[in-house]
């Protein structure tokens, strides 16, 4: 079982330029989430969505667009980078509106230079 | 503004003794409860999870202890083993705002 796919695993990217990365699910849950992971401050929720077609900001969503046009995939874009935004990026999903357990993709590294 | 946060960064217990990770929150609206393990260069995982009107559970080798007086938040393993060397995050939510917050976690270190 699949469960979260998250790709690229890992990527360098010059500041100023558009990345967008991917996420995918295959257990049909209604909401997903973007988390992003700095040492020291643990996992900080950047856009989330409920269902398809809605999304939400969350705690640091300030830099990152999200989009739910259906159940499946949840992308994440950054249009233009900064190095304060190097992270690591999880992608996560729950079959209920987030009282319940969260799926963790296994991340994707992301280095702005 | 109101966190979810851990008493200690770190934590090194010798295999096969019991481990306890603390965990404190603020907001008392605070309804749900969630521990995660993170091993590394992997996402986290689910271990065990507590609502507001139970003050204990189980899982298997796990307890989850919650005190709503002080809002404190407990993870006790037993036996801890070597497969237990992880990161260990508490989360919360509410019912009303239906997204977990993260602590930022505790490093427990098993010592063989």
């Amino acid at each position: 079982t699949a469960g979260i796919t998250q790709a690229p695993t890992s990527q360098i990217l010059a500041a100023g330029r558009s990345m967008t990365l991917r996420c995918t699910q295959d257990m049909r849950h209604n909401a997903m989430y973007w988390y992003r992971q700095d040492l020291g401050l643990g996992l900080r929720l950047i856009h989330y969505s409920n269902t398809a077609g809605t999304t939400g900001k969350g705690e640091v969503p300030d830099g990152y667009s999200v989009s739910r046009a259906n159940t499946d995939d949840f992308p994440l874009t950054l249009a233009s980078a900064v190095p304060s935004q190097t992270s690591v990026y999880f992608c996560a999903s729950s079959d209920s509106t987030g009282t319940g357990e969260l799926f963790f993709g296994e991340g994707s590294r992301l280095t702005v230079l | 503004g109101e966190s979810v946060g851990l008493h200690l960064p770190t934590l090194s217990v010798q295999e096969g003794d019991n481990s306890i990770i603390n965990c404190a929150y603020s907001n008392s609206a605070s309804d749900y409860f969630i521990w995660y393990k993170q091993e590394s260069g992997k996402g986290p995982q689910f271990i065990i999870d507590i609502r507001s009107n139970m003050d204990k559970r189980q899982g298997q080798r796990v307890t989850v202890l919650l005190n709503k007086t002080v809002k404190h938040l407990s993870l006790q393993i037993a036996a801890t083993q070597p497969g237990d060397s992880a990161v260990y995050f508490c989360a919360e939510s509410t019912t009303n705002d239906y997204k977990l917050s993260f602590g930022a976690g505790t490093t427990v270190t098993v010592r063989a």
